[in-house]
This record gives structure tokens, C-alpha cells and sequence, in this order.
């Protein structure tokens, strides 16, 4: 059963518009949530993250949502900018156990 | 220099064959981590390790061994692979932080490209 989910693929957006991706969980003991960024030949990189008693977190372009009660968080990046396309992969931190699970990850594509 | 440093980048290698790859890190953070990925799908964990003499293993640990040989480096073993294992692996490392600042945050490798043929 997979525990975190990312139920698109891909998206594609115009430059300068906002891009939404969006992830659901299933576990609670989930306390900290995170994104990468992916470049291809690169390692994920840290990007934003949020705590499971916040339901915002802000970062310049990038906000970071979260339901609890819905188990769901997404990532918006407004103004989207071709340099922004790369696979954005959705991690949930059980930092008790030490562990982070992730979702299998969408493809953002920035178009000019 | 990368902070996590993983050899080799890529290994093309045959059924049967033992593989190690390697991890080191100079970021000072005891925590390491093996990750793999496959194609459409995300990372998932193979072995992890709080310190030195402390090993556990991960959600998809079968066909693999690891070592820790000290804080800075940690190694993932195909004892004999096989061509399920292509795949690319991830080698992470995180830093419990001063108190109350654990996020569980990631600090990646660039990755190694196995193919088993």
C-alpha cells in the first residue's frame, strides 16, 4: 500500500502562471512534509518542507500547503519559470522513526 | 566537491555478479541512507543507518547488504545481481540539528546508474 501519493504524472504550464502539484497520504504519523526538486543526472534537491502543525509554509515563488484532515498537500510555484521544469518528488518524515517515504514524483514542464 | 559523493556513476555489470556501491560524505551528519529508483516511480528506501553500529533495513531490503565503514561512508552490496536491481541508486544523508529543528530533510548523492544485463 503506498503511503504517499502523487496522482499526476506530469503537468505542463505556461511560463509565468502557477503550477500546482499535489500529494495525499495515508499514514499520521507522518509529522514533517517535503519537496524535491530533480534535475536529470542529479540528485533530489531539498526545496520547501512544512510541519504537520502548520497548514502554510512560504518560500519566495513556492508556498507549500497542507490538509491534515484531508491528508493532502500541494506545492504551488507562482510565476512558474522555464528553469522550474524538473520532477518534483512529495516526501513524508515520520522524523520519530527517521524515515521519509516518497511519492513516485511529477513531471513539471515550464513552457516559454 | 559534492557534499555526497557516490562511485562509481554508472556500472554495467552481469547476472551473478557481486556490485558494491559507494557512499561518502563530508558533511559531518550521522545519519545515512540507500535509495533506489525505478523508471515513473519514486524512491524507495533499501537501508538506513543512525550511526556506525546501527544498520536497519528498509522497505525493499532483499538482495541487498550494506556497510559502515565510519561515520562518512556507507556502502550498498549486491551480494549476486540480477536484472531487476537496474535501476538508480541513491545514496542520502540527514542531520538530527539543533533541538526541535529535525525536519528529516535529505541531503542527496548525484546517484549511480546500475545495469544488470
Amino acid at each position: 500500500d503506498q503511503q504517499v501519493k502523487q496522482n499526476s504524472p506530469s503537468l505542463s504550464v505556461q511560463e509565468g502562471r502557477i503550477s500546482i502539484l499535489n500529494c495525499d497520504y495515508t499514514n499520521s504519523m507522518f509529522d514533517y512534509f517535503l519537496w524535491y526538486k530533480k534535475y536529470p543526472a542529479e540528485g533530489p534537491t531539498f526545496l520547501i518542507s512544512i510541519s504537520s502543525i502548520k497548514d502554510k509554509n512560504e518560500d519566495g515563488r513556492f508556498t507549500v500547503f497542507l490538509n491534515k484532515s484531508a491528508k493532502h498537500l500541494s506545492l504551488h510555484i507562482v510565476p512558474s519559470q522555464p528553469g522550474d521544469s524538473a520532477v518534483y518528488f512529495c516526501a513524508a518524515s515520520d522524523t520519530n522513526a527517521g524515515k521519509s517515504t516518497f511519492g513516485d514524483g511529477t513531471t513539471l514542464t515550464v513552457k516559454p | 566537491d559534492a557534499d555526497v559523493t557516490q562511485t562509481p556513476r554508472n556500472r554495467i555489470t552481469k547476472t551473478g555478479k557481486r556490485i558494491m556501491l559507494e557512499c561518502s560524505q563530508t558533511k559531518g551528519h550521522d545519519r545515512m541512507y540507500w535509495y533506489r529508483q525505478d523508471p515513473g516511480l519514486g524512491l524507495r528506501l533499501i537501508y538506513y543507518s543512525f550511526d556506525v553500529k546501527d544498520i536497519n533495513k528498509g522497505e525493499i531490503s532483499d538482495g541487498y547488504s550494506v556497510s559502515r565503514q565510519a561515520q562518512a561512508k556507507f556502502s550498498l552490496s549486491l551480494e549476486s545481481a540480477i536484472p531487476n536491481q537496474t535501476a538508480l541508486y541513491f545514496c542520502a544523508t540527514s542531520d538530527l540539528g539543533g533541538s526541535g529543528s529535525y525536519t528529516g530533510e535529505l541531503f542527496f548523492g548525484e546517484g549511480s546508474r546500475l545495469t544488470v544485463l
